[in-house]
């Protein structure tokens, strides 16, 4: 069965500090996102990759994120220097271009101090 | 660009009764509508969709219909039962049959109770 995987599940660090989230989309998936959910805000489109360049950033904070995809199995999120505002669950989710269908990572739960 | 309105905001039902979550979107250019449910701490899965070229989809217990006119849909959950209780949220993008962004509702909390 399979699946996207982020890492790392949870993370607690320190205003100012950088972070790195990763995310493995599915083999074969040719287009991945990436999705911040806040009680607040809900769940909300940060940036989206297709055959890995960018398609769509808009919805992140240009000033402290970066999305990249290295290659085609991984995906990265970096907030240099986070806030405690950035606390938030960071989804990463993958879907091919020949379905609409989009499929969730477990998310990365970031804590900003 | 697209704004997804989603109502209500939190629904309680007994065992067994039918609840019905509704959705409205803004972009007449929105042609596919999943729903995801999110149980406490884990992540969104998708469990029914509904492109705009269809008016109904049934899954079982669970079902989809599509206004285009009115650009509303909803979500209709018969015979409910208490692992049906969690956090649904509706979508709309405009994916051509490719995986496209979505933009999400508010969510609506359901708690089915015994």
């Amino acid at each position: 069965d399979a699946r996207v995987t982020q890492t790392p599940r949870d993370k607690v660090t320190e205003m100012g500090q950088e972070v790195t989230m990763r995310c493995q989309p599915i083999l074969g998936h040719n287009t991945v996102f990436w999705y911040r959910q806040t009680m607040m805000q809900g769940l909300e489109l940060l940036a989206y990759f297709r055959n890995r360049a960018p398609l769509d950033d808009s919805g992140m904070p240009k000033d402290r994120f970066s999305a990249e995809m290295p290659d085609a199995t991984l995906a990265t999120l970096k907030i240099q220097p986070s806030e405690p505002r950035d606390s938030a669950v960071y989804f990463c989710a993958s879907g091919s271009e020949s379905r609409n269908e989009q499929f969730f990572g477990p998310g990365t739960r970031l804590t900003v101090l | 660009g697209e704004n997804v309105e989603q109502h209500p905001s939190t629904l309680s039902v007994q065992e067994g009764d039918s609840a019905v979550i509704k959705c409205t979107y803004s972009d007449s250019a929105s042609n596919y509508f999943p729903w995801y449910k999110q149980e406490l701490g884990k992540r969104p899965q998708l469990i029914i969709d509904i492109r705009s070229n269809v008016g109904e989809k049934k899954d079982q217990r669970i079902a989809v219909t599509l206004n285009k006119t009115a650009k509303h849909f909803s979500l209709h959950i018969t015979e409910t039962q208490p692992e049906d209780s969690a956090v649904y949220f509706c979508a709309a993008s405009m994916g051509t049959g490719t995986a496209s962004k979505l933009t999400f509702g508010t969510g609506t909390r359901l708690q089915v109770t015994l």
